[in-house]
Parts: structure tokens; C-alpha cells; sequence
């Protein structure tokens, strides 16, 4: 069973970089498109981006300025960074794959929030 | 990009039947997927590409899309079925994944 995991810094002030880690155990990180989503307060879910095995990325057109998405497969863990937070990027954020061969999420981390404050 | 739209809540009465729509430009034409959210939980996947259910959903959960709609219908309305649902597309223009605007469902 595939289990995903995300880790980093709860808090982050306005102007600076948000970096979170998802790491994914019971699987290899191999041949499946990994995302992050996330989710304001009291919102709903909002795709940030994926990552291929490749290193192949795309991502939400309003944030693609803003996010990087990486993926060390030596560590079976793949990563965010989002620059210049602002308070409208306090959210849950969360890790989730792709089901192989599908357009679906089949296996998501329990999500970590993050709080853009001074 | 491309947008889809759900009505924000519903109300149904334990036993009941409750339908949540999903609304998208021509979204017949896509594969719907629909997740179940509970407070403080991940997402949970309770249909996928339209209609399939994946093992230990119950079969209550069914869903259809056709046209410019896509529907996730809950039949005899359990107290636990009290969530947030989203429908979710890939849309193969873009390569982006979108989600539904959620719709909150209470059972009364």
C-alpha cells in the first residue's frame, strides 16, 4: 500500500519561500505523475501542479510563475516551492499520485497546513 | 482554463436520495472522477472515470455525465455520508487537473 507523507516548516512569513517535502513509501516514486493540491480554510481543492519520474512538470496556470516542483527519485520524494507567499497561500497543502494510466487520484498524504504569517 | 461548477450544498433527509451536479463546458466529453471529504480527512476517491466504483464504496454511490453535466447520486442517505464532495477532470488542452467548486452535503 502506497503511503505519502508531507513534511516542512508549518509557518512562513509574507515575501519569503514556502518548501514542503512529500515522501512516498510502500511504492517506488517511478512511472506515476505525482501533484500538490491544496486547500485554504474552510475552501475547496485547488491543483498546484505535478512532476513526472522525468522531471516533467506543468502547473496551475494562476501559480506557474510562483511554484517549482521537483523530484529526487534516490529519496523516493518529491517537492514545492512556492515564492513570494502571501496570506492567500495559507492552505492544507497535499500530496497525491496519479493512478498509472489514469487521470485520477489514487493515493493522497493527510495533508499539512501551512500559515503565511508575520 | 477550464471550470467546473457545483452547487455549494444539499440537504437530504437520512434514506433518501441525494444528487450532487458538476457542471463543465461540454464535461460529457471528459472523465469525471468524484471524492468524498470529511473534516480533517484527505480526499477519498468514490467514483472514477464516471461511473466505476472502487472496492469498499458502496454501491449506493453511482454516477453518470452527459452533456454539459455530470452527476454523483447517493441513494438511501447514510448519517456517515455527511461530507464535502468534489467531481474532478483532467483536461487534456491543457494537461492541468481541475476540480469542482465542492458541494457540502447534509443529511438532516
Amino acid at each position: 500500500q502506497v503511503q505519502l507523507q508531507e513534511s516542512g516548516p508549518g509557518l512562513v512569513k509574507p515575501s519569503e519561500t514556502l518548501s514542503l517535502t512529500c515522501t512516498v513509501s510502500g511504492g517506488s516514486i517511478s512511472s506515476s505523475y505525482w501533484s500538490w493540491i491544496r486547500q485554504p480554510p474552510g475552501k475547496g481543492l485547488e491543483w498546484i501542479g505535478y512532476i513526472y519520474e522525468t522531471g516533467s512538470t506543468n502547473y496551475h496556470p494562476s501559480l506557474k510563475s510562483r511554484v517549482t516542483i521537483s523530484v529526487d527519485t534516490s529519496k523516493n520524494q518529491f517537492s514545492l516551492k512556492l515564492t513570494s507567499v502571501t496570506t492567500a497561500d495559507t492552505a492544507v497543502y497535499l500530496c497525491a499520485r496519479v493512478r498509472e494510466g489514469s487521470t485520477y487520484f489514487d493515493f493522497w498524504g493527510q495533508g499539512t497546513l501551512v500559515t503565511v504569517s508575520s | 482554463s477550464y471550470v467546473l461548477t457545483q452547487p455549494p450544498s444539499v440537504s437530504v433527509a437520512p434514506g433518501k436520495t441525494a444528487s450532487i451536479t458538476c457542471g463543465g463546458n461540454n464535461i460529457g466529453s471528459k472523465t469525471v472522477h468524484w471524492f468524498q471529504q470529511k473534516p480533517g480527512q484527505a480526499p477519498v476517491l468514490v467514483i472514477y472515470y464516471d461511473r466505476d466504483r472502487p472496492s469498499g464504496i458502496p454501491e449506493r454511490f453511482s454516477g453518470s455525465n452527459s452533456g454539459n453535466t455530470a452527476t454523483l447520486t447517493i441513494s438511501r442517505v447514510e448519517a456517515g455520508d455527511e461530507a464535502d464532495y468534489y467531481c474532478q477532470v483532467w483536461d487534456s488542452s491543457s494537461d492541468h487537473y481541475v476540480f469542482g467548486t465542492g458541494t457540502k452535503v447534509t443529511v438532516l
